[in-house]
């Protein structure tokens, strides 16, 4: 597509539901990203996919939370057993045209708000 | 831990009046970038500085690159409304494509 999709746009999840987050790439990326964001803050970053393989996910808070990207295309963000502190909004981005690495522009989604009740 | 940090945290100003925001860090980077994000968007890329005291200019914003490249400024002349948002600044983790954010700085701009 021509730019990062993600969906939902917004989700409202009860306390201890399971939640699942989609990120689509920009076609040929290589890189992709998940960062949290909580209002008026920067975003914090959570994991990063190169393809397939997850190369970083020292951001991910607990446990709780879980990337995939299995065919190093779409990503899923997984978050069981929500808790409140979860609420915030969950960006995706990616970088790197396939067989290109110039700079590290990132280019985001609109971002996924997750409010847990 | 490279971290980046963001003065000031809020701005609040009217059309016309000039501003700077600024990004600072204790460690190197080979690249800063500031992006603007909208309420309900993700950021989206404004500028990338590469070389130590660089200067880069897009229309009224003036973007300086620090020469020891630990820190980098956005400088808005006769703010708009439409400059209105979140600027981060974001420069690459070592060795690797992840990127790391500012705190931000909201600028309200009130015509």
């Amino acid at each position: 597509g021509a730019g990062v999709s993600q969906s939902p746009r917004y989700k409202v999840a009860k306390r201890g539901q399971d939640v699942a987050l989609r990120c689509d790439p920009i076609s040929g990326h290589v890189s992709l990203f998940w960062y949290q964001q909580a209002l008026g803050q920067g975003p914090e970053f959570l994991t990063y996919f190169q393809n397939e393989a997850q190369l970083d996910k020292s951001g991910l808070p607990s446990d709780r939370f879980f990337a995939e990207r299995p065919e190093g295309s779409v990503s899923t963000l997984k978050i069981q057993r929500t808790q409140q502190e979860d609420s915030a909004v969950y960006l995706c981005a990616s970088s790197f045209p396939e067989g290109e690495r110039l700079n590290t522009e990132a280019f985001f989604g609109q971002g996924t708000r997750l409010t847990v009740v | 831990t490279q971290l980046l940090e963001q003065s000031p945290q809020f701005l609040s100003i009217q059309e016309g009046e000039n501003l700077t925001v600024y990004c600072n860090s204790s460690s190197v980077f080979s690249s800063l970038q500031w992006y603007r994000q909208e309420p309900g968007e993700g950021p989206v890329l404004l500028v990338t500085v590469v070389t130590g005291g660089e200067v880069k200019k897009l229309k009224r914003l003036t973007f300086q690159f620090g020469d020891a490249r630990k820190d980098s400024s956005l400088h808005i002349t006769a703010a708009q409304t439409g400059d209105t948002g979140l600027y981060l600044c974001a420069g690459p983790s070592y060795n690797t494509d992840k990127l790391i954010f500012g705190t931000g700085t909201r600028l309200q701009v009130f015509p």
